[in-house]
């Protein structure tokens, strides 16, 4: 079945920087676009990043848009996220979701999420 | 900034019907923002019920269904369950690449 495997989150200090990784298995991974959410403590669903199932096309809300850059890796079947400038308020778990279909603009699979603190 | 407008929090008795609703601080929801709704219990990874407005994610029981009421998409809930007392999110493509969730439903089934 499909599976979505976050990992990379830990404790980091204000200003500092930390890489995601989610581990796709279950599908070919290269026919779908991925996308990234995060969720503070005891708050909302949050889209962070997206990325188009050839690499071609990165999307980024205001929030994040010059301090964190999504990637992948087609041969690993690993998608990233490369955060920078970490800020206390980008405190959350962070999860991966499958962009189902390019044509359609939904997530239809997630991962459990990874925990991300910033902390000094 | 584009804002996604839900109730912050709805009661529904067991058996009963409610409706939750997704709207846009900018105008009117439409099929072209592939409106989408989601379940989410504490701790858990959110679940697909709902997208492109009306269609059922495989697996997800008929007493959930979407539609686009007037200006804003709408979530229903027919016969609820206890296990349906969960949040609730939709997400709207705004244009050109960006998503936005809304704030997100607290349902209680008491």
């Amino acid at each position: 079945q499909v599976q979505l495997v976050e990992s990379g989150g830990g404790v980091v200090q204000p200003g500092r920087s930390l890489r995601l990784s989610c581990a796709v298995s279950g599908y070919p991974f290269r026919e779908n676009g991925m996308h990234w959410v995060r969720q503070a403590p005891g708050k909302g669903l949050e889209w962070v990043a997206a990325i188009s199932h050839d690499g071609s096309d990165k999307f980024y809300p205001d929030s994040v848009k010059g301090r964190f850059t999504i990637s992948r890796d087609d041969s690993r079947n690993t998608l990233y996220l490369q955060m920078n400038s970490l800020k206390t308020e980008d405190t959350a778990v962070y999860h991966c979701s499958r962009w189902f279909g390019e044509g359609t603009k939904y997530m239809d699979v997630w991962g459990k999420g990874t925990t991300v603190t910033v902390s000094s | 900034q584009t804002v996604v407008t839900q109730e912050p929090s709805f009661s529904v008795s067991p058996g009963g019907t409610v409706t939750l609703t997704c709207g846009l601080s900018s105008g009117s929801v439409s099929t072209n923002n592939y409106p989408s709704w989601y379940q989410q219990t504490p701790g858990q990874a959110p679940r697909t019920l709902i997208y492109n407005t009306n269609t059922r994610s495989p697996g997800v029981p008929d007493r959930f269904s979407g539609s686009l009421p007037g200006n804003k998409a709408a979530l229903t809930i027919t016969g609820a369950q206890a296990d349906d007392e969960s949040d609730y999110y939709c997400l709207l493509y705004i244009h050109n690449g960006i998503w936005v969730f809304g704030g997100g439903t607290r349902l209680t089934v008491l």
